[in-house]
């Protein structure tokens, strides 16, 4: 079975200050994951996928296989960022997506 | 481009009604899947369609149930509707690649949702 842990529901920060959202990840094989974001009155978007390795909005997120942690961090939290933030995670040759509870971040101005 | 398209936004059933919602998938994306968010949590998986055919399902009671269109279109069907039914139900649509599953490396786009209202 799998399993997706996001300890945190609220987080807070001060703009500009360093921000991590962590993201705990329980799978026997070589999962793909994904840190997924949904602002006020939006609809759910992809924020930036493991495989992909590359920084969106200035987030960034290392899979740590040994830690099976997927955190996604930020160096200087905005404003714009404050959303809900969900990790998700896919099987090996899978076709669907297995999503923690979700972190509600909010950026002090 | 418009995006992942559901219908209705928002409705309200009385228990032991049934529920048909729509979605209408990126043109071009040949796969649809439906999730529950139920407040505060994350969404889980129902069902996934490609090409007509059911390739997945999460862990639902028979009530639930699906189909695809030649269109790709899609509709989720809830029967003996619940309270515990209430949440919010999205649509997600992937671009297939050549080849069968996996879908793996193609991005899940979703819809806004239906917010279904059991009383």
């Amino acid at each position: 079975a799998q399993r997706v842990t996001q300890p945190e529901k609220l987080l807070s920060v001060f703009k500009g200050a360093p921000v991590e959202l962590k993201c705990n990840y329980s799978y026997s094989g070589s999962p793909e994951l994904f840190w997924y974001v949904q602002y006020s009155r939006q609809r759910l978007q992809l924020l930036l996928r493991h495989i992909s390795r590359e920084s969106i909005k200035g987030f960034t997120a290392d899979l740590n296989k040994g830690e099976t942690s997927f955190h996604l961090k930020k160096p200087f939290a905005q404003e714009e960022d404050s959303a809900m933030y969900y990790c998700a995670l896919m099987r090996a040759g899978a076709n669907n997506l297995f999503f923690g509870t979700g972190t509600r971040l909010t950026v002090i101005p | 481009d418009a995006g992942v398209t559901q219908s209705p936004t928002h409705l309200i059933k009385t228990r032991g009604q049934q529920v048909t919602l729509r979605c209408s998938p990126i043109s071009g994306h040949k796969s649809v899947s439906w999730y529950q968010q139920v407040l505060g949590q994350g969404p889980q998986f129902i069902f996934q369609y490609y090409e007509k055919e059911e390739r997945g399902r999460g862990n639902f009671p028979d009530r639930f149930s699906a189909r695809q269109f030649p269109n790709y279109s899609s509709e989720l069907n809830v029967n003996a509707l619940l309270l515990g039914d209430s949440a919010l139900y999205l649509c997600a649509s992937t671009k297939t690649g050549t080849g069968a599953v996996p879908f793996s490396g193609n991005t899940i786009y979703f819809g806004e949702g239906s917010w279904l209202t059991v009383v």
